[in-house]
């Protein structure tokens, strides 16, 4: 899966802060899915983007929003985070329409 | 919308053994069925995947069986060794409110292979 890359790794913000999750793909996939994984609750999709220049909601969207600034990117923004956000945050793609899901290593959030 | 429940949370079994997971879901519409695998402080990796059209898919030690008159589909992992242990999720995948290809996860199953 060296073709999905997520920055940054780790973070730690304070209640109130900003920040932007970073997704890049290399693949040439048209979708691209922001999931959040917490302990005993699997995956839960934030949101989608099943094509350049679309977005749609998924399970948990309350709290973020996202931009598919392109083909290869798609980004994750927290306004106001709340420690409720902490999470890990994985970023995956699929060719669209063949739901094979590949998934970036995650980037691990912690907000206090 | 859709449902996946998965069965056990837990799993621990001796080296050599068999382990099967178990999970159901709600959506008649759901056609696509993967398993992945997750080890600690890793990505999810697809291993196996079925869709709607087929009841039975093996690959080596590990195979998937649906049942779509029942709504539901099982992981089978023979000769187990330690290295297969992680958490493995199941996912059904559909058309769901006019979007195409999302995943809905089950919660998870920790199985744990005792040398």
């Amino acid at each position: 899966n060296a073709g999905v890359t997520q920055t940054p790794k780790f973070q730690v913000l304070k209640t109130g802060q900003s920040m932007t999750l970073q997704c890049a793909q290399d693949m040439n996939h048209n979708s691209m899915y922001w999931y959040r994984q917490d302990p005993g609750m699997g995956l839960r999709l934030i949101y989608y983007s099943a094509s350049e220049g679309t977005t749609d909601k998924g399970e948990v969207p309350n709290g973020y929003n996202v931009s598919r600034l392109n083909k290869r990117e798609f980004s994750l923004r927290l306004e106001s985070a709340a420690p409720s956000q902490t999470s890990v945050y994985f970023c995956a793609i699929a060719t669209g329409g063949n739901y094979e899901q590949y998934f970036g290593p995650g980037t691990r959030l912690t907000v206090t | 919308g859709e449902n996946v429940e998965q069965h056990p949370s837990t799993l621990s079994v001796q080296e050599g053994d068999s382990a099967v997971i178990k999970c159901t879901y709600s959506d008649s519409a759901s056609n696509y069925f993967p398993w992945y695998k997750q080890e600690l402080g890793k990505r999810p990796q697809l291993i196996i995947d079925i869709r709607s059209n087929v009841g039975e898919k093996k690959d080596q030690r590990i195979a998937v069986t649906l049942n779509k008159t029942a709504k539901h589909f099982s992981l089978h992992i023979t000769e187990t060794q330690p290295e297969d242990s992680a958490v493995y999720f199941c996912a059904a995948g559909g058309r769901y409110g006019g979007s195409q290809g999302n995943l809905i996860f089950g919660k998870g199953t920790k199985l744990s292979v005792k040398p």
